[in-house]
């Protein structure tokens, strides 16, 4: 399994702020991508993110709204910009290791963000 | 329209006692069906997971069913405990160039002394 560690772990926040979140992996991998999970709730997909090229974005996610970055394949970071009340929420980052034709994601502890 | 269903929303399990979570797909192309714990304040932690190829995968106390034919899967954690009370994520995917995992809506387990 992998080791993942994220920055800040929670932060409150002015609505109209920006925030980035931080995702650290132990060892090099392939993919990662960010999550967003309301207490009680699933998990939705953000974007993926590939070291080298842009990310990918899910449906009702933009780029201006939620800049990814993918400097080296152990680092990324998303921020959350112009934050509003809604953006409340937990922000996840997982790793992607593959594995004979499909691969196994590993996820970060989370970063709780409030937005006043 | 939601890929994975997840049944049933939370469950209530003496200690000792077996508890059951089931999930079904629509996709036939799915080839990778995982099974994640979370506990309050922390991440999704990969439990087990299963490929097609198989019908039943053990580890521990945990074992995943899985019905092709029927397109469903299912977690299976014998002889429950205190410690096993949080809740259990499925998901499912197609395998190969890190497509994208569709999650169920989570089951929370509450396992009672």
């Amino acid at each position: 399994s992998a080791v993942i560690s994220q920055k800040p772990s929670r932060d409150i926040c002015q609505r109209g702020t920006s925030l980035t979140i931080q995702c650290q992996v132990d060892s090099q991998v392939t993919m990662m991508f960010w999550y967003r999970q309301q207490p009680g709730q699933s998990l939705t997909l953000i974007a993926t993110a590939n070291q080298g090229s842009e990310a990918t974005y899910e449906s009702g996610f933009v780029i201006d709204k939620f800049p990814i970055s993918r400097p080296n394949l152990t680092f990324s970071t998303l921020t959350v910009s112009n934050m509003s009340p809604e953006d409340s929420s937990i922000y996840l980052c997982s790793a992607g290791y593959g594995l004979a034709g499909f691969y196994e994601q590993y996820f970060g502890p989370g970063t709780r963000l409030t937005v006043t | 329209q939601q890929q994975v269903k997840q049944s049933p929303q939370s469950l209530i399990v003496q200690k000792g006692g077996i508890s059951i979570i089931n999930c079904a797909y629509e996709n036939t192309a799915f080839d990778y069906f995982p099974w994640y714990q979370q506990f309050p304040g922390k991440g999704p932690a990969l439990l087990i997971a299963i490929r097609p190829d198989v019908s039943e995968k053990k580890e521990g106390r945990f074992t995943i069913s899985f019905n092709k034919s029927a397109k469903q899967f299912s977690l299976h954690i014998m002889d429950s405990q205190p410690g096993d009370s949080a809740t259990y994520f499925c998901a499912a995917s197609r395998g190969g160039n890190f497509n994208k995992f569709y999650f169920g809506s989570g089951t929370k387990l509450n396992v009672k002394p």
